[in-house]
């Protein structure tokens, strides 16, 4: 049974960033992909991007192309998600979850859909 | 992008009542088409998968349909604790999410 744990509550300035961590427990971490979903307070999902460890590269959604760094730790079972140039607009709750994915000749050709989830991390940018 | 247009918004029903809310795609996206329940102040929970597919521990009341750009998720007979938000996502393209919809008990 696939658990995911995530790091604690963050304040940042606005221009900074901000680093949240993902630990995976139970399964293979290296097997499966880890995705990165964000939900401004009172709104819907946003994917952000994705990432399978063993492969190391990651996918983003448009949207965040240049601002957000998602890496994975084998060692640890551990993934990350960094975003930077924060504003207030990035204020959401950040959750991580593991991914099915469809792969063609080694290549990611969809995140299809997520389960489990972690529990979430509040990040909120304020002066 | 893919857009996804739910519909209702917001619903408000009695136990054991039927409910049912659709989804569109703003294009052709086959089945591949999930939906998630989202209580408050939890992370969301995957209920269904490429349209019609029930996953592994959900209710048997809970179900969905549709292919294309048309989705339909149907409550059969609605319980206090499906009180959450609804959420469809296609990953015909890289995953994009409905706004959502609220369910109320009346």
């Amino acid at each position: 049974q696939v658990q995911l744990v995530q790091s604690g509550a963050e304040v940042k300035k606005p221009g900074s960033s901000v680093k949240v961590s993902c630990k995976a427990s139970g399964g293979t971490f290296s097997s499966y992909a880890i995705s990165w979903v964000r939900q401004a307070p009172g709104q819907g999902l946003e994917w952000m991007g994705g990432i399978i460890p063993i492969f190391g590269t990651a996918n983003y959604a448009q949207k965040f192309q240049g601002r957000v760094t998602i890496t994975a730790d084998e060692s640890t079972s551990t993934a990350y998600m960094e975003l930077s140039s924060l504003r207030s607009e990035d204020t959401a709750v950040y959750y991580c979850a593991r991914t099915r994915i469809t792969m063609v000749q080694g290549v990611i050709t969809s995140y299809n859909w997520f389960d489990p989830w972690g529990q979430g991390t509040l990040v909120t940018v304020s002066s | 992008d893919i857009q996804m247009t739910q519909s209702p918004s917001s619903l408000s029903a009695s136990v054991g009542d039927r409910v049912t809310i659709t989804c569109q795609a703003s294009q052709d996206i086959s089945n591949y088409l999930n939906w998630y329940q989202q209580k408050p102040g939890k992370a969301p929970k995957l209920l269904i998968y490429d349209a019609s597919n029930l996953e592994t521990g959900v209710p048997s009341r809970f179900s969905g349909s549709g292919s294309g750009t048309d989705f339909t998720f149907t409550i059969s007979s609605l319980q206090p604790e499906d009180i959450a938000t609804y959420y469809c996502q296609q990953y015909d393209n890289l995953p994009t999410f409905g706004q959502g919809t609220k369910l109320e008990i009346k």
